[in-house]
């Protein structure tokens, strides 16, 4: 079972500024089936970012992913006040269990 | 646009089995995609439990298989989640959601919450 690690738990920036979460495979993610998505608090999930570098219809451009592998990463180029949330990372190979990652919290700093 | 919502009992008693159900509006469940159930412990993260695709083919998470059944009923457009044998670890808001892949979602519900108490 592949388990999904993403860092930081919190990260604390400033509307304006660039921020990058990082998600960690235990195994690699077969065809970089990953995903990101948003929560905000009392809301549903929303997806962002599917095969690990393609963007969701409607989603701004200012979100781009990366990565391959093991090591994935979510960047958003600059902060909007909507953005600060909660973010996972999910991986959804057809072997997987659709395992997602423990979340990081973007908060305003 | 695609809308789903979910529905069924926020109070199960223990040992007793869990059953919600999924209305889709604007999109024909038996025209295509994936439909899918997940879950969140309050303040925890989030867990796939299953998904069906339109031809009633269903795929599980392994932990819980045992105890979920998913089906469809394209002349009602909507998809439904049993989960037997509850106990207080499976209380959680259970989102619905469309899926593009059997385990990833695009469209998701807004939630329910469900606890499992006496």
């Amino acid at each position: 079972e592949i388990v999904l690690t993403q860092s930081p738990g919190t990260l604390s920036l400033s509307p304006g500024e660039r921020a990058t979460l990082s998600c960690r495979a235990s195994q690699s993610v077969s065809s970089s089936y990953l995903a990101w998505y948003q929560q905000k608090p009392g809301q549903a999930p929303r997806l962002l970012i599917y095969g690990a570098s393609s963007r969701a219809t409607g989603i701004p451009d200012r979100f781009s992913g990366s990565g391959s592998g093991t090591d994935f990463t979510l960047t958003i180029s600059r902060l909007e006040p909507e953005d600060f949330a909660v973010y996972y990372c999910q991986q959804y190979g057809s072997s997987s269990r659709g395992t997602f990652g423990q979340g990081t919290k973007l908060e305003i700093k | 646009q695609v809308q789903l919502q979910e529905s069924g009992p926020g109070l199960v008693k223990p040992s007793e089995t869990l059953s919600l159900t999924c209305a889709v509006s604007g999109y024909s469940i038996s025209s295509g995609y994936y439909w899918g159930w997940i879950r969140q412990p309050p303040g925890k993260g989030l867990e796939w439990i299953g998904s069906i695709y339109h031809s009633g083919s269903t795929y599980y998470n392994p932990s819980l298989k045992s105890r979920v059944t998913i089906s469809v009923d394209t002349s009602k457009n909507q998809f439904s989640l049993k989960l037997s044998s509850v106990t207080a670890a499976d209380t959680a808001v259970y989102y619905c959601a469309r899926g593009f892949f059997p385990r990833a979602f695009d469209i998701w519900g807004q939630g329910t919450m469900v606890t499992v108490s006496s």
